[in-house]
């Protein structure tokens, strides 16, 4: 399971706080994604990244900002404009974002985030 | 943008019979169909996966089915055993104008019954 790894696992922040979760990946991928988790929701994206320094928005980027300054790190920002951000946040890599043989997204732990 | 049903939204089988879970998709262009499994509290974990110029792949006891004309595809697990059960995201992969992203399923929540 290692290779992909998300801090923290829990998370508790303040309505109106910024918060940002990490994402790092040592398998020298060039894709990089965050998905939102809800309960009977399934995955939905919120950004994803093909190379380092450029990034695309998701199905569901509102309220939410990454950057990509490194190959390993994708760090997603919760902001406070994201009106309902008590979710579980799953980061995901894969080798590269196009092609046919090499899709297959890898995904790190999760991080749980709670807004009191 | 593409859209993906999953149907059943849970499902319960009895040890050793088999389980089906069914997905439809919207775009046309979509030409690459991952399974993922996710048990509870852990990450999601690719179990097999389908490209649009073949209609069936076997792994074991897990296979899948593609229906291009009719926008379809289908998870069928055999002898189902109680380590089966878990939560089951079917995506397809929009691969127009640049946009490899995967649209996932809302997930079906399996139960195998000792």
């Amino acid at each position: 399971d290692g290779g992909i790894t998300q801090s923290p696992k829990y998370l508790f922040r303040k309505e109106g706080q910024n918060v940002t979760l990490s994402c790092e990946q040592n398998l020298n991928h060039d894709a990089m994604y965050w998905y939102r988790q809800d309960p009977g929701q399934g995955l939905r994206l919120i950004y994803y990244s093909q190379i380092v320094n450029d990034f695309q928005k998701g199905d569901i980027a509102e309220g939410y900002s990454v950057s990509r300054e490194k190959k390993e790190s994708f760090p997603l920002t919760v902001t406070s404009a994201q009106k309902n951000p008590t979710a579980f946040y799953l980061c995901a890599s894969s080798i590269r974002a196009g092609g046919s043989s090499y899709n297959e997204q890898f995904f790190g732990p999760g991080t749980r985030l709670t807004v009191l | 943008g593409e859209n993906v049903e999953q149907h059943p939204s849970t499902l319960s089988v009895q040890e050793g019979d088999s389980a089906v879970i069914k997905c439809t998709y919207s775009d046309s262009a979509s030409n690459y169909f991952p399974w993922y499994k996710q048990e509870l509290g852990k990450r999601p974990q690719l179990i097999i996966d389908i490209r649009s110029n073949v209609g069936e792949k076997k792994d074991q006891r897990i296979a899948v089915t593609l229906n291009k004309t009719a926008k379809h595809f289908s998870l069928h697990i055999t002898e189902t055993q109680p380590e089966d059960s878990a939560v089951y995201f079917c995506a397809a992969r929009y691969s127009g104008a640049g946009s490899y992203q995967l649209t996932f399923g809302k997930g079906t929540k399996l139960s195998v019954i000792p």
